[in-house]
Parts: C-alpha cells; structure tokens; sequence
C-alpha cells in the first residue's frame, strides 16, 4: 500500500530557531512531492512542490529537499517565527498514467513559542 | 483561498438525514475532489472529478456520492448521514500547471459536518 510517513508527530520550538521536519514515502510510480502548511481551521496551502528530478526547492524561509532514491524528503524552516505555528503535511503524488491520485502525510504540528 | 468557496461552513445534522456539501469555484480548473480531514489521519480522498459529469472514486467514498453538472460546482452527497461521518470536508481544485505535467493543487476553507 502506497504510504506516506511523517516525524515528528509534533515539535515545539522557539522563535528564531531552525527546524526540520521529515516524510517518508513509499508510493511508486512516483510523480511529484508537495509541502503543504495548514493553519487551524482553514484549508492546507502550498508551499513547494517538486517533481522526482529536482531535489531542493525553496519558498522564502521554507526549504524542502528530496532524495528519491532513498524515498525521503525533507522541510527546513529558517528563523522561525510564531506564524510558522501551524500543521504541515507531506503529499506525494502517484504517477500514473495521467490520473492525480495524491496520498497524504498525517502532518507535522509545528508550535513557535516566542 | 484561489476563488473556492465552500457551503455550508458549518453543519449539524441527525443520523439518517440526506447532506449535500457544496463547492464553487471561479477559477475554471478542470479537477475538483473532496477530501475528508480526521484527527490521527492524513486528508483522505472521497471522491474527485475530471470534468463536467465525469467523477470517480477516492479512498474513502462509501456512503459518499458526487456530482458536477457545471465546471464550476461540485456537490457532495452523504445519502444517509452517521456519526461516523462527522469531520471536516475540504474542497480542493487543480489543472496543469503552464509547461507542466503536474497540478498545482488549491484548497477551500472547509466544512465542519457534524452527525448526531
């Protein structure tokens, strides 16, 4: 079964500081990996999203990486700050045959302490 | 929230009753799905569609039905709502991104259904 794993569960950190958030993933064929940030109660909004030939994309203080070998992919955020308290989710995309088929992470719940 | 709207916001309703979720956009995008979000599990797929008229099933659509008639509106349908039922449902739309294959994908604010 196509799955998508991510750590930790949930991370608390202080403003100002870095921190990395992980995915695993096992969907194959794989098509294209996206970083989403949900705020409580609203909709998951788009961070990065990066196809199996790239293996970094940045937006502003977010970095994500991805090693598709290894299946793996990751989220930097540099210089947190109390807005970056949010839920971030992990979605790869199945490959296949034109059809958009997305298989999501649990997520990541970020806390910013200041 | 990409020219998504989603109706109603909120929901309560009895086990047994028939619930229609509405989502509209503006955006003309091809695609529309419904998802379901659940504490302990990711955003799960219930149904989506590929264009006037034609749908197909996600991960989780027992008990579910869909239907678009227009570009614009997708509507969900819980037939016979229970209380298992009860979350929070999120529109989202998409199309090929310009020199692409792949879709960038657009949210709604979401609707939280409750069944008693």
């Amino acid at each position: 079964k196509n799955q998508v794993e991510q750590s930790p569960q949930s991370l608390i950190i202080l403003e100002g500081k870095n921190c990395t958030l992980q995915c695993n993933y096992t969907v194959s064929p794989f098509s294209n990996l996206r970083w989403y940030k949900q705020d409580t109660g609203r909709g998951p909004v788009s961070l990065t999203i990066m196809t199996f030939s790239e293996n970094t994309k940045s937006n502003g203080r977010y970095t994500a990486t991805l090693d598709a070998d290894t299946k793996q992919s990751s989220l930097h955020i540099t210089a947190s700050q109390l807005s970056d308290s949010a839920s971030y989710i992990c979605v790869v995309i199945l490959g296949e045959g034109g059809s958009y088929i997305p298989t999501f992470g649990r997520g990541t719940s970020l806390i910013v302490h200041p | 929230d990409a020219g998504i709207t989603q109706s109603p916001r909120h929901k309560v309703t009895e086990t047994g009753t028939p619930v229609t979720l509405r989502c509209h956009q503006t955006e003309n995008h091809r695609y529309m799905y419904w998802y379901r979000q659940d504490p302990g599990h990711g955003l799960r797929l219930i149904h989506y569609s590929y264009g006037v008229k034609d749908t197909d099933k996600g991960e989780v659509s027992d008990g579910y039905s869909v239907s678009r008639s227009k570009t614009e509106d997708f509507l969900l349908t819980l037939e016979s709502a229970t209380s298992s039922q009860t979350s929070v449902y999120f529109c989202a739309i998409s199309d090929f991104s310009t020199g692409g294959s792949y879709n960038e994908q657009f949210f709604g604010p979401g609707t939280r259904l409750t069944v008693l």
